[in-house]
């Protein structure tokens, strides 16, 4: 079975410092891989993909992602937290043909001015 | 339409009451997904729609829940007896099918936020 594990339930960072949001996954194939965000009130917004290209994916807002399979994981990074990016954060993967997405438990991000 | 439509997007229900909450996919979309997000959780796979073969039912949490799709377009996720433990988001998602999903990802809507009091 496929699932993700968010390290850190809550990452808070100041304003213009860099942000590393951590997920590990566990899949018994080569997963594909998603991060998705959600603003309050809002729905849920992806931000970049993995999907056996390259390893190092760029997503939106500045945000990438690299992909481990050594240490299996699948870590959000960007270089300047900007106070809009105050969310919760999903490490989500794909089962074997897409048939559903396993969602990780969230990291919810707070940017102090 | 442009997005994925979910209505409505509030509910409040008493214990008991049946609710509907329904989903308009984005159109050519053959795959439909349920999911919930109560408070402090993560979300919880209920149940997915590929175009005219049996739905994956395996997260439906109990026979209360039930989930159809007309005409492989609009989904009803019907709640029955509603409980409080109930009150969560339900999320409705909607993407081409197998392969293309992952080409070209997931839509997600804005969500039912449902209330049982």
């Amino acid at each position: 079975a496929q699932s993700v594990t968010q390290l850190d339930s809550h990452v808070s960072v100041s304003e213009g410092t860099p942000v590393l949001l951590r997920c590990n996954y566990s899949s018994s194939y080569s997963p594909s891989l998603f991060w998705y965000v959600q603003h309050p009130n809002k729905g849920l917004q992806l931000l970049l993909k993995y999907t056996s290209a390259a390893t190092l994916v760029k997503g939106i807002n500045g945000f990438e992602a690299e992909f481990k399979k050594s240490e299996t994981s699948f870590h959000l990074t960007k270089p300047s937290a900007h106070m809009s990016d105050a969310a919760e954060y999903f490490c989500v993967v794909s089962t074997q043909g897409a048939q559903k997405l396993v969602f990780g438990q969230g990291t919810r991000l707070t940017i102090n001015p | 339409g442009a997005g994925v439509s979910q209505s409505p997007s509030n509910k409040v229900t008493e214990k008991g009451k049946d609710v509907e909450l329904r989903c308009d996919p984005i159109s050519g979309h053959t795959a439909l997904y349920w999911y919930r997000q109560s408070l402090g959780q993560g979300l919880e796979f209920l149940i997915y729609f590929q175009g005219n073969s049996a739905p994956d039912k395996s997260g439906l949490p109990s026979d209360r829940f039930s989930a159809e799709r007309t005409g492989g377009s609009v989904s009803t996720l019907t709640i029955q007896r509603t409980q409080q433990e109930d009150s969560a988001v339900y999320l409705c998602a909607s993407s081409l099918a197998g392969g293309q999903a992952l080409a070209y990802g997931y839509t997600f809507g804005s969500g039912t936020r449902l209330t049982v009091v």
